[in-house]
């Protein structure tokens, strides 16, 4: 079974200081990865996704995320949050082997303080 | 370009009333997912689609639920009879390509369900 944990339900920065969302996750064999975010009554959209390749993936509004295989987690960075960042941000998993079923995370709430 | 096109946005109806989500997919897209999202269980995948034949349903809560998708550009999730539990926001989600692909997936607006 794959599963997705998000370690804090939320997180909370200042304004231009960095920010990091932490994800780990557990699969049989090699994973998908993908962060989405979701704004107040807003359907999800997606950020970013590691497939294979470089463990850094760069994605949407300057965030990025690093792959470490050893640590099974894949967490979402910015150098310097913007209060529009505020939002609900999910991690999500997938098996190679596992098409079609992607499992997310509980979701984690970032609020960005100017 | 259009996105993925859910309606009801908003539904409020009463315990045993059938209830019946649309999903339009953007154009193009071969997979289709149907999740329910709710606070005390997350995001749930109930159903998803390949090229309009249904991949796993697995996620199904209960013969309450049945999902079809009758041709590439529509869906509909039917929940009859329905029931107060039975309260979430439902999102349908395209993806392009195979569904044994890393395609990530686009998102509806969600139709808030609320059963009394």
């Amino acid at each position: 079974a794959q599963s997705v944990a998000q370690p804090e339900d939320q997180v909370k920065v200042a304004e231009g200081n960095p920010l990091t969302v932490k994800c780990t996750y557990s699969v049989s064999g090699n994973p998908y990865l993908f962060w989405y975010v979701q704004y107040p009554n807003r359907g999800l959209q997606f950020l970013l996704k590691y497939i294979t390749g470089d463990n850094l993936v760069k994605g949407s509004y300057g965030f990025e995320a690093e792959f470490n295989k050893s640590q099974t987690s894949f967490h979402l960075k910015k150098p310097s949050a913007l209060v529009s960042d505020s939002a609900l941000y999910f991690c999500a998993v997938r098996a190679v082997t596992q098409a079609g079923k992607s499992t997310f995370g509980d979701g984690t709430t970032l609020t960005v303080k100017p | 370009d259009a996105g993925v096109i859910q309606s009801p946005r908003h539904e409020v109806t009463e315990m045993g009333q059938e209830v019946t989500l649309r999903c339009k997919p953007i154009s193009g897209h071969n997979s289709l997912f149907w999740y329910r999202q709710t606070m005390m269980r997350g995001l749930e995948l109930l159903i998803y689609f390949n090229n309009n034949v249904p991949i796993d349903d697995s996620g199904m809560p209960e013969d309450r639920f049945s999902a079809k998708m009758p041709n590439a550009s529509f869906s509909t999730l039917k929940i009859q009879p329905s029931e107060p539990r039975d309260s979430a926001v439902y999102f349908c989600a395209s993806s392009l390509g195979s569904w044994r692909g890393a395609g990530e997936l686009f998102f509806g607006e969600g139709s808030r369900l609320t059963v009394l």
